[in-house]
């Protein structure tokens, strides 16, 4: 159990479809985090929420919607997705700057 | 590019034997942090060193930084099948929410 539990583990959805990714963390973490991680390249950050403020990657398109509704939760919005978006999505908190991250295990998705 | 570059990118030894991955990186950091991600599952953080440090340890893992060269490596001593794993080192800013920037990842292969 790493303290950061993410569901579904693995998703299959059409390109038509709407999903959510959901995310839970009882660290009392501060900072939540989306990272997306495909075959054969570095983790890629896409969102970030903290007590501060939120960061977004700007190159992340807007197909992916995040929603952070307090600081134990934090949600991904999935709407017509394309083949490429295929990937391993991972949630990670921290307590904040120089903190290291915690991940969870990971939603495996598949869009057809 | 904020990206980096580890290498090898594939790595296979005996158990007994050490292993180790080095990290190069093209910013000014504060910090540099090292991860382990088994097969499909989350990030599990190893050691976190910062700028002003050179060597740390933790266990078997020792890791050095050289900020002059902007790179640091990870030694794991008398390596163990169950160290068969993906390493990735990430780096980033103290100042304001921990946003880091990953590697590229070392595959270990340990075989007993």
């Amino acid at each position: 159990e790493t303290g950061v539990t993410q569901t579904p583990r693995h998703l299959v959805m059409g390109m038509t479809n709407k999903k959510s990714l959901k995310c839970e963390q009882h660290l009392g973490h501060n900072a939540m985090y989306w990272y997306k991680q495909s075959a054969k390249k570095p983790l890629e950050l896409m969102f970030v929420y903290s007590l501060e403020e939120r960061v977004e990657n700007n190159s992340v398109p807007s197909r992916f919607s995040p929603e952070c509704p307090n600081s134990s939760h934090l949600f991904l919005h999935l709407h017509t997705l394309q083949p490429e978006d295929s990937a391993l999505y991972l949630c990670a908190s921290s307590k904040g700057a120089g903190s290291p991250l915690h991940f969870g295990n990971g939603t495996r998705l598949t869009v057809t | 590019s904020q990206q980096g570059e580890e290498d090898p990118q594939a790595l296979s030894i005996q158990e007994g034997e050490n292993a180790t991955m080095n990290c190069s990186y093209k910013t000014s950091i504060n910090n540099l942090q090292w991860y382990r991600q088994n097969s499909g599952r989350g990030l599990v953080h190893l050691i976190l060193i910062r700028s002003n440090e050179r060597e740390k340890h933790s266990g078997r893992l020792r890791v050095t930084l050289d900020t002059s060269k902007k790179s640091s490596s990870l030694l794991i001593t008398a390596s163990r099948a169950a160290d068969t794993a993906s390493y990735f080192c990430a780096w980033g800013r103290d100042t304001g929410f921990q946003k880091l920037v990953f590697g590229t990842g070392t595959r270990l292969l340990v075989s007993p």
